[in-house]
């Protein structure tokens, strides 16, 4: 969706290394939601962000949305090789509407 | 994880045959989806429901059809398969709350149509 920019669209790094993925919206966000997907499988739901300079954490992967509510970004620390797969950010622009996505970023972490 | 089945995951098959991709959930979501998805990485969401007797196309243009009998069950239905059809199909749900709409993927369906 052009609403919805990622970026990179691609990525590899070093295990062990730090990386972030960028998010960003035309529109101001109801909520952002970040997706894994590993090729050929269905989309695993990481973390869902609503309030102005929330961040969320789980294990080595942590979610900020920004205070203007339309970019946010996903950190990784300490990369490994089960990181890999595509990250998918998805938008909500008005309470229940339907989610928007981003075109993806595919990471590759190289053992 | 949550509960939302996909059948079959790879199909391959003729052109002009009819095919149904089947998707149920067992979290009595009122919400379901349909994505395509292209090799580049996007979903296009190509049909939804609200609940039952509800569905609605969705942003991308489809050939396919859908029906929501049941709450649990959204089959996907393309009446004459091209080779234009093929892509990857996720199918999605939600409950229907206040809070957001983080939705529950399947695993998804890979058609490939000769």
């Amino acid at each position: 969706s052009q609403e919805l920019e990622q970026s990179p669209q691609s990525l590899i790094v070093q295990e062990g290394k730090n990386l972030t993925i960028n998010c960003t919206s035309s529109k101001t966000l109801y909520g952002l939601y970040w997706y894994k997907q590993k090729y050929g499988e269905g989309l695993i739901f990481l973390m869902m962000l609503q309030k102005g300079g929330e961040e969320k954490s789980h294990e080595k992967i942590t979610a900020k949305l920004d205070e203007k509510k339309q970019q946010s970004s996903l950190h990784i620390t300490a990369s490994q090789p089960s990181h890999a797969g595509i990250y998918l950010c998805g938008a909500e622009h008005n309470a229940g509407n339907m989610l928007t996505f981003g075109g993806g970023t595919r990471l590759m972490v190289k053992p | 994880e949550a509960d939302i089945y996909q059948t079959p995951r790879y199909l391959v098959i003729g052109t002009g045959k009819k095919i149904t991709l089947e998707c149920s959930q067992t979290m009595g979501h009122d919400k379901m989806y349909w994505y395509q998805q292209d090799p580049g990485m996007e979903l296009h969401l190509i049909h939804y429901s609200y609940g039952v007797n509800s569905t609605e196309k969705g942003d991308l243009s489809s050939e396919s059809t859908v029906s929501r009998i049941r709450t649990e069950h959204f089959p996907l239905t393309l009446e004459s398969a091209r080779p234009s059809h093929t892509s990857q199909y996720l199918c999605a749900s939600s409950p229907n709350l206040p809070t957001g709409e983080t939705q529950y993927f399947g695993p998804g369906t890979r058609l490939l149509v000769l």
